[in-house]
């Protein structure tokens, strides 16, 4: 059973269209994230959220939004996709009272921008 | 200087030999240091985490932190071809209660039969 789990797997789509990447988890953290990783360029942070009315820019925002519906969900927005948007994307969690801040992460999503 | 560095690799040992992994960071206050490894395709999963100086030994790996050098380090004893993953070193670059991760690139590892 998968504790965080993230929606779709796989997407290839095209220049300019508006794409949503879900991620829902059962492991009753409050802080989740969002990261994207490329090949030489290693995980980067996106966007992150340690509640649902905490929202916070990673150092790679920019053409991304993010919207956490609830403690389980948080959503990866592209408005208009680009090429260069081409990656892994990867859902983490963590719990808030964790002292060391363990980050556990979903199963990735392979998305393609043509 | 990056903020967390990693040799690339590919790091080549055979079967049933000592993997020793590497990892240098910028700052000198991170209380926090952890090792993931990822299978080609696959998400990173968290073998070993660190907080003191010294070892920690949790099965076939032990890390190793020093503060003072700012390196951590991963050992793998008895390797195995399953072994064969990326390993991401991952640091908290602030105090610990930040909550932020930056990682390193990742080290290839290959274990031969």
């Amino acid at each position: 059973d998968a504790d965080v789990t993230q929606t779709p797997r796989n997407r290839i789509t095209k220049t300019g269209k508006r794409i949503m990447l879900e991620c829902s988890q059962t492991k009753g953290h409050d802080r989740m994230y969002w990261y994207r990783q490329d090949p030489g360029l290693g995980l980067r942070l996106i966007y992150y959220s340690f509640d649902v009315k905490d929202i916070n820019k990673g150092e790679i925002s920019d053409g991304y939004s993010v919207s956490r519906q609830a403690q389980a969900k948080f959503s990866l927005s592209l408005e208009s996709a680009i090429p260069n948007q081409t990656a892994l994307y990867f859902c983490a969690t963590s719990p808030s009272l964790a002292e060391y801040n363990e980050q556990f992460f979903g199963p990735g999503t392979r998305l393609t921008v043509l | 200087q990056k903020e967390v560095e990693q040799n690339s690799g590919p790091l080549s040992v055979p079967e049933g030999a000592i993997a020793s992994l590497n990892c240098t960071y910028s700052d000198r206050v991170s209380q926090s240091f952890f090792w993931y490894r990822q299978y080609s395709g696959k998400s990173p999963e968290l073998i070993m985490s660190i907080y003191s100086n010294g070892d920690k030994e949790d099965g076939r790996f032990t890390a190793q932190l020093n503060k003072a050098s700012q390196y951590v380090s991963l050992l793998i004893r008895d390797s195995q071809p399953s072994d064969s993953a990326t390993y991401l070193c991952a640091v908290n670059i602030l105090p610990y209660n930040t909550d932020k991760l930056i990682f390193g690139t990742g080290t290839r590892l290959q274990v031969f039969p």
